[in-house]
């Protein structure tokens, strides 16, 4: 069963940069794909982005393109989030999330691209 | 980008009830969304995939159904666990989206 936990949040200056950490722990997450999804204190879900098993193909929310890159360091289980440019709306719960769950069709195997495990979560608050 | 909307955005209901939580989506993608449980304070819960597909380990009170536009969630009796905040999620293209959410309270 894989595990997340995510780390590196805390209190940033507008402007400023952080960046966050997801190790996963059980079995081996360098087959998933990996994403990132935020949640504003007393709002709802929000993705981030996402990156494919390999890192080759990343892709992000438009409120965060230019300024967040996502990757992943398959030898250390760890994906990152850097985000740079930090503005107060981005002030949130980080969670990260791996696939879904595989299933079978047709005889074929598919892997759901649902979040199928989370971690706990890592607060980033941007304040001055 | 595909817009989900979720209703009702709150639910007040007793245990034993059932309930039923619908998704509409801006354009029709078929079968791919999800929905999740979260709890205060907590990460969400995978509950339902590929629109149908009850999640490993969840309770088979839930139910998910729909296709193109149109998804629901339904409990069938509730359960005290059960009272959190729903949301449904289209993978089907990028960005992915979730609906607002629907908080289930107790009646």
């Amino acid at each position: 069963e894989v595990q997340l936990v995510e780390s590196g949040g805390g209190l940033v200056q507008p402007g400023g940069s952080l960046r966050l950490s997801c190790v996963s722990s059980g079995l081996t997450s360098s087959n998933s794909v990996m994403s990132w999804v935020r949640q504003a204190p007393g709002k709802g879900l929000e993705w981030v982005s996402t990156v494919s098993d390999g890192g080759s193909s990343t892709h992000y929310a438009d409120a965060v393109k230019g300024r967040f890159t996502i990757s992943r360091d398959n030898s250390k289980n760890t994906l990152y989030l850097h985000m740079n440019s930090l503005r107060v709306e981005d002030t949130a719960v980080y969670y990260c999330a791996n696939d879904g769950p595989q299933y079978s069709e047709g005889g074929v195997y598919y892997t759901s691209r649902s979040f199928g495990v989370w971690g706990q979560g890592t607060m980033v608050t941007v304040s001055s | 980008d595909i817009q989900m909307t979720q209703s009702p955005s709150t639910l007040s209901a007793s245990v034993g009830d059932r309930v039923t939580i619908t998704c509409r989506a801006s354009q029709s993608f078929s079968f791919w969304l999800a929905w999740y449980q979260q709890k205060p304070g907590k990460a969400p819960n995978l509950l339902i995939y590929r629109a149908s597909r009850l999640q490993s380990g969840v309770p088979s009170r839930f139910s998910g159904s729909g296709s193109g536009t149109e998804f629901t969630l339904t409990i069938s009796s509730l359960q005290p666990e059960d009272f959190a905040t729903y949301y449904c999620q289209q993978y089907y293209i990028y960005p992915n989206t979730f609906g607002q959410g629907t908080k289930l309270e107790i009646k």
